[in-house]
């Protein structure tokens, strides 16, 4: 069964960089598929941050591009998230999630976790 | 990159029916057939229910369906239940590996 699973610092200061691990057990993130992130701020609706696919490849949503980079530990099996310069803006709920194919159909997600910017 | 347009609500009586549209543009809801649909209740992480248009994952009740014409797809809820009360997002491949989501459908079973 494939999990993943957010970790991080619950609460970021203004202009500084935001960083999420995902850890994924259940599947070697290196063998195939597509891995990525997702936001959602609170009370709001879903925007897709970026993905990778396993072969190296970063993909990044061009509104924020600028400003992420997806990262991978094959050793670990987990991939990250940065995120520069944040502002009250990028408070949100962040998912990692895996898609099967270029579809975009993400099915298996993690459980998310509340990324606050405040200072 | 915009995201793609849901009614912000959605509703029926248990038994009926309910459509949701998700409206984009020739760049990605009407370029291919790779629109997705998420469950999502809350508290909790976005449940896959739809993808490439119309096929159902393993699991997903066949009163799940989907659909897509021009440039707007649509999730049909048949026999809604009270369980199928929850916000439904539509996501779509935008070209060049990037995705776009809808703005999200609260659908409440009355």
């Amino acid at each position: 069964q494939v999990q993943l699973q957010e970790s991080g610092p619950g609460l970021v200061k203004p202009s500084e960089t935001l960083s999420l691990i995902c850890a994924v057990s259940g599947y070697s993130i290196r063998s195939n598929y597509y891995w990525g992130w997702i936001r959602q701020p609170p009370g709001k609706g879903l925007e897709w941050i970026g993905s990778f696919y396993h072969s190296g490849s970063t993909y990044y949503n061009p509104s924020l591009k600028s400003r992420v980079t997806i990262s991978v530990d094959t050793s670990k099996n987990q991939f990250s998230l940065r995120l520069s310069s944040v502002t009250a803006a990028d408070t949100a709920f962040y998912y990692c999630a895996r898609s099967g194919d270029i579809s975009g159909a993400n099915d298996y997600w993690g459980q998310g976790t509340l990324v606050t910017v405040s200072s | 990159q915009s995201a793609l347009t849901q009614p912000p609500s959605a509703s029926g009586s248990p038994g009926q029916s309910v459509t949701i549209s998700c409206t984009g543009t020739s760049s990605d809801v009407g370029a291919y057939k790779y629109v997705s649909w998420y469950q999502q209740h809350p508290g909790k992480a976005p449940k896959l229910m739809i993808s490439e248009v119309s096929k159902r994952p393993a699991g997903v009740p066949d009163r799940f369906s989907g659909s897509k014409s021009g440039n707007t797809a649509s999730l049909t809820v048949s026999g809604l239940q009270a369980e199928d009360e929850a916000d439904y997002y539509c996501s779509s491949y935008a070209g060049s590996n990037t995705y776009v989501f809808g703005t999200g459908t609260k659908v409440t079973v009355l």
